[in-house]
């Protein structure tokens, strides 16, 4: 099956910097990458489908503004957090489809914390 | 919106078989039933998955009620390393996402 490295696993910043998040398709070229927020004991949300090559598309209630995604190949697509302030943090999870009715495959994660 | 019911938690000895069960009423006749499961801090783990005839893998068995309104996901030996948030999600059809519910936090007691 198709694996999906995120870095980094965790990350510590500042109230008003920046987070970049990456998820790579290590063995499969995505054509389509979706990205996650957990709140602690909470569900996974959908945030945004990630399309190579193309916008990404954002579920309602998310600002795409401040989380900027970049799908330019197809094995890499990256989450950034821009002026990340404490309500941002959040374990982010990004997944891989690997065909219209198939199965996703989900990275390990990334802890943000924003102090 | 999510389109399944699960109950919020189950307990299991360990050994035994774990049942989890889901609720499905509205599915539409094209869509799958998915499972995964989320161990803590992890990125959830594809399971099974099926559209109207029982599954079973290396991992588990799903059965899917005739009528497809319901599904019992199944862990023949369950193991303390079964412990885990489940998810039953049914597939959006033509969005190519998944929607995530609340799930079952299933604990495998010793």
């Amino acid at each position: 099956g198709a694996v999906v490295s995120q870095h980094p696993s965790r990350v510590i910043c500042k109230s008003g910097t920046s987070v970049k998040i990456e998820c790579r398709s290590l063995d499969f070229q995505a054509t389509t990458m979706f990205w996650y927020r957990q709140f602690p004991k909470q569900s996974l949300m959908l945030m945004a489908t990630s399309n190579e090559g193309s916008k990404a598309t954002y579920e309602q209630g998310v600002e795409k503004d401040k989380f900027l995604i970049n799908h330019a190949s197809l094995t890499l697509s990256t989450l950034t957090v821009t002026s990340a302030h404490p309500e941002d943090s959040s374990f982010y999870i990004c997944s891989v489809l690997t065909g219209p009715n198939e199965k996703l495959f989900f990275g390990s994660g990334t802890q943000l914390s924003v102090l | 919106d999510a389109k399944t019911t699960q109950p919020p938690s189950m307990d299991c000895a360990e050994g035994r078989a774990a049942n989890l069960p889901c609720n499905h009423s509205t599915i539409s006749g094209n869509e799958y039933v998915y499972w995964y499961r989320q161990i803590h801090s992890q990125g959830p783990q594809y399971i099974i998955h099926g559209l109207k005839n029982n599954e079973t893998n290396e991992m588990a068995s799903l059965i899917i009620t005739e009528d497809r309104k319901s599904s019992t996901l199944i862990l023949p030996h369950a193991t303390l390393r079964d412990t885990a948030v489940y998810y039953c999600i049914v597939q959006i059809q033509g969005a190519q996402k998944l929607v995530f519910g609340q799930g079952t936090r299933l604990t495998i007691n010793p």
